[in-house]
């Protein structure tokens, strides 16, 4: 059974620091991607990973996929305010679409 | 107007009740997704259809069931609402290529 599994769930950062959110899945998969979910709000797609060394940037994050690890990153570089939000990461097995996300990473950037 | 939305947006019902959840789309996606989220558990998913004839289950998807009407409209049924299936229910569709996923607004259900 496929299980993903994200640290940290709660991580605290004052601004213009680094921070890295790690995802860690338990079976082969060909996709992997990353959401932000405000308070209150639904769910939007920022990165969609679909190969073994994939890293892709927007602004302040930038997220990487290892397939032989099983493991993705979101870095955040500087933060800022804006980006306090919740992450999760997701992973579609291969030949699958059972979607499964994990816990979810609450980041707060305070001033 | 939102690409996809779902009604009703908030429901309070008892224990036994039946109650539909709806969703509509206009991204012409033909993949349909509803999931459920519960503090600290992330999202999980309960049923997916790829078209209007193909429906699969989820993770969790006892206690649920599925209507595919159209392509654009899928919705979620609670047969006999129980407590524990109070949650943040989120419908979404997806375009079959890269697969991310677009979401609606959220119903929020509390079962008393």
């Amino acid at each position: 059974e496929l299980k993903v599994e994200q640290n940290p769930l709660f991580l605290s950062m004052q601004e213009e620091k680094n921070y890295t959110i790690y995802c860690n899945y338990s079976t082969t998969s060909d996709r992997l991607y990353w959401y932000r979910q405000d308070p209150g709000k639904s769910l939007e797609s920022l990165f969609v990973l679909l190969s073994n060394g994939a890293v892709k940037q927007e602004g302040r994050l930038m997220a990487s996929l290892d397939t032989k690890a099983r493991l993705s990153t979101l870095h955040i570089t500087a933060a800022v305010h804006d980006l306090s939000a919740t992450y999760f990461c997701a992973v579609s097995p291969y030949n699958n679409n059972d979607m499964r996300f994990g816990a979810g990473t609450r980041l707060t950037v305070k001033p | 107007d939102a690409d996809v939305t779902q009604t009703p947006r908030n429901r309070i019902t008892k224990t036994g009740k039946r109650i539909m959840l709806e969703c509509s789309q206009t991204k012409g996606h033909d993949r349909m997704y509803w999931y459920r989220q519960d503090p600290g558990l992330g999202l999980r998913l309960i049923y997916y259809s790829f078209d209007v004839k193909d429906i699969n289950k989820g993770e969790i998807s006892d206690g649920y069931s599925v209507s595919r009407q159209a392509q654009a409209k899928f919705s979620l049924s609670l047969e006999s609402a129980i407590p524990n299936q109070t949650a943040l229910y989120f419908c979404a569709t997806s375009d079959g290529g890269e697969e991310t996923q677009y979401f609606g607004p959220g119903t929020r259900l509390l079962v008393l």
